[in-house]
């Protein structure tokens, strides 16, 4: 089945550095991602969608110099978190969709990232 | 702003109990209605999805019961286990918001031995 790879699954970074989500679809190609943000005994947020080879297109109230989101490739899809805070902390969800299976959405594991 | 609610916020039932998650959405647009089950600290995995041109889906021991007219939808499971305990999660998405998902508050459902 179609599987997205999500790294690191859980990452603990000191106030002002940035860190990099990976999302990787390993057996299909993802010509959309979504990203999520969700904190504690909440729901999805979307916060982000992004399309291979071009930029990607935020949700109102997030911020795309913060949010930085890369998808370079029909495989890889990346969120880099720039100048963390600790209200950054949060769990991080991927999402490609897969046209092709007709509102076929593979999710990732998720990453917990915690900023002290 | 929620685009689909998702009531109860909390739910206990007995083992082989039938619990019911209930969802309601205005945006006409919408035409996939998918159900997550999430456990905590790993992503939402789907359990069952449906089309508005059925009013009914079942699955295993999971039920989608779909009210097209009323604009909500609703989630059965039937014979629940303690393994069932978990997040339950709503959701909706059309070709008009980039097939992104929106999705309820959740429900978190606690099935007792």
């Amino acid at each position: 089945g179609a599987v997205v790879s999500q790294h690191p699954s859980w990452v603990i970074c000191k106030s002002g550095t940035s860190v990099k989500i990976e999302c990787r679809s390993l057996d299909f190609q993802a010509t959309t991602m979504f990203w999520y943000r969700q904190f504690p005994k909440q729901s999805l947020m979307l916060m982000a969608t992004s399309n291979e080879g071009s930029k990607a297109t935020y949700e109102q109230g997030v911020e795309k110099d913060k949010f930085l989101i890369n998808h370079a490739s029909l495989t890889l899809s990346t969120l880099t978190v720039t100048s963390a805070h600790p209200e950054d902390s949060s769990f991080y969800i991927c999402s490609a969709y897969r046209p092709d299976r007709g509102y076929g959405y593979t999710f990732g594991s998720g990453t917990r990232l915690t900023v002290v | 702003q929620q685009q689909v609610k998702q009531s109860p916020q909390s739910l206990i039932v007995q083992k082989g109990g039938i619990p019911i998650i209930n969802c309601a959405y205005e945006n006409t647009a919408f035409d996939y209605f998918p159900w997550y089950q999430q456990f905590p600290g790993k992503g939402p995995a789907l359990l069952i999805a449906i089309r508005p041109d059925v009013s009914e889906k079942k699955e295993g021991r999971f039920t989608i019961s779909f009210n097209k007219s009323a604009k909500q939808f609703s989630l059965h499971i039937m014979d629940s286990q303690p393994g069932d305990s978990a997040t339950y999660f709503c959701a909706a998405s059309t070709e008009n918001s980039g097939y992104a998902l929106n999705f309820g508050k959740g429900t978190s459902l606690l099935v007792t031995p």
